[in-house]
């Protein structure tokens, strides 16, 4: 079955530490992005990439850093810089817009970022 | 810039119909669609909505009427499993990428 993969689950940070959170997607999608959840809130957008060696910056990139170097993987790595990480973080998948009329996403179960 | 909003929470019983409105503002328009997120999981597609009028999709519709900048998704037969948060977005096509832009979300509480 195709779907976007996200580990871990659950991930636990000290201060001043840098973790990397995986996103993998097997649906030959073009595009992939990372969205931020805080509790009650809506999704922001981290960062997003249409295609390989691509990324652009979204609404809240400060304190993240992402790499595209396969189009099945989109890491995002959380950065010291990032003064309040504690989220849920989404990794999601589309096709590109020149594909479709239809945009929809594919999204990741997510992973549970704390610090402690 | 796109900006969205809907109401924070919604509360329905068991086999009512109830509906969740959408309104936007946006640059230029390239579609609403709508979200299911249960606690604790990832966000699913339900529909989307390009043109004006009525979408439905089984126990779900979703309407659009563009002049008025405003959407709502409708929920019928309402069921304990339908207890979720509920997310409109729209498309923002800045630099040619096909991003969305998503509300803060209605949690829908559905009742016996």
């Amino acid at each position: 079955d195709g779907g976007i993969t996200q580990s871990p689950k659950y991930l636990f940070r000290k201060e001043g530490q840098n973790v990397t959170l995986s996103c993998e997607q097997n649906l030959n999608h073009d595009a992939m992005y990372w969205y931020r959840q805080d509790p009650g809130q809506g999704l922001r957008l981290i960062y997003y990439s249409q295609i390989v060696n691509d990324f652009q910056k979204g609404d809240i990139a400060e304190g993240y850093s992402v790499s595209r170097e396969k189009k099945e993987s989109f890491p995002l790595t959380v950065t010291s810089a990032q003064k309040n990480p504690t989220a849920f973080y989404l990794c999601a998948s589309s096709i590109t817009y020149r594909d479709s009329n239809n945009y929809g996403y594919t999204f990741g179960s997510g992973t549970r970022l704390t610090v402690v | 810039g796109q900006s969205l909003e809907q109401p924070s929470e919604v509360t329905a019983v068991e086999g009512a119909i109830v509906q969740i409105n959408c309104t936007y503002q946006t640059s230029g328009f390239y579609g609403l669609s709508w979200y299911q997120q249960h606690d604790g999981g990832a966000p699913t597609f339900l529909s989307y909505n390009a043109l004006d009028g009525l979408e439905e999709t089984g126990r779900f519709s979703s309407f659009l009427s563009r002049s008025d900048s405003y959407g709502y998704l409708l929920l019928q037969e309402l069921q304990m499993k339908d207890s979720a948060s509920y997310f409109c977005a729209v498309r923002d096509p800045g630099g040619g990428y096909n991003k969305l832009i998503f509300g803060a979300g209605t949690r829908l509480a559905v009742h016996p």
